[in-house]
């Protein structure tokens, strides 16, 4: 069985700083990986995908992602956050044959200081 | 279009009542998904559709129903609901479900049951 643990429930940042949240996931065979965002009240907009080839991966709003085979994850990275990063975000893994179920991380809630 | 929409965006329904949520893409996705997602937590998957069938069933009660009327549309219909079945309710879209490519959510519907 698969499963992703976001082990930072919650992340505080000053506008401007750096930004890492981990994710490390459990799966025997090679996972496909997600980054999910969600604004309070909002559906979740995909951040960037892992399904093989270069273990770096962009995504939109300026986050990059790095597949480590060898610890298990794929932490989300930012240079500079900007106050509009304030959201929950969700790793989630899945798999070639998996009959196109996900599963989630708890959600690492991110907050912005000014 | 990369959009999923879902109607309506609140909903406030007794125990007693019928009431159906809506979903649509136009995005020529073969799969598509419904999660239920409580407050801070992750969504949880109901039901999935492959090419307008129902391929996966998470052990949902009956009182939720799922309907695939064609490959744009997703409906769920709610009878007899609980308050512990408020929630908000996402629908998602993906290219296919024979395995787990990255999804397309809808803003989801807020659903309220007095």
């Amino acid at each position: 069985a698969q499963s992703v643990t976001q082990p930072d429930i919650h992340i505080t940042v000053s506008e401007g700083a750096s930004l890492e949240l981990r994710c490390n996931y459990s799966y025997g065979a090679t996972p496909y990986l997600f980054w999910y965002v969600q604004s309070p009240g909002q559906g979740l907009q995909l951040l960037l995908k892992y399904f093989s080839g270069d273990t770096l991966v962009q995504g939109i709003k300026g986050f990059e992602a790095e597949f480590k085979r060898s610890q298990s994850s794929f932490n989300l990275r930012k240079p500079s956050v900007h106050w509009s990063d304030a959201a929950e975000y969700f790793c989630a893994v899945g798999a070639k044959s998996n009959a196109g179920k996900s599963t989630f991380g708890d959600g690492t809630t991110l907050t912005v200081k000014p | 279009d990369t959009e999923v929409t879902q109607t309506p965006k609140h909903l406030v329904m007794g125990m007693t009542n019928k009431k159906s949520l809506k979903c649509e893409q136009h995005m020529g996705h073969r799969a598509m998904y419904w999660y239920k997602q409580k407050a801070k937590k992750p969504p949880e998957l109901m039901f999935v559709y492959s090419y307008e069938k129902l391929s996966i069933n998470e052990s949902v009660p009956s009182r939720f129903s799922p309907e695939c009327p064609n490959s744009s549309l997703l409906n769920l219909h709610l009878h007899a609901l609980q308050p512990e079945d408020s929630a908000l309710y996402l629908c998602a879209s993906s290219q296919a479900a024979q395995t787990t490519y990255e999804q397309y959510f809808g803003p989801g519907t807020r659903l309220t049951v007095t």
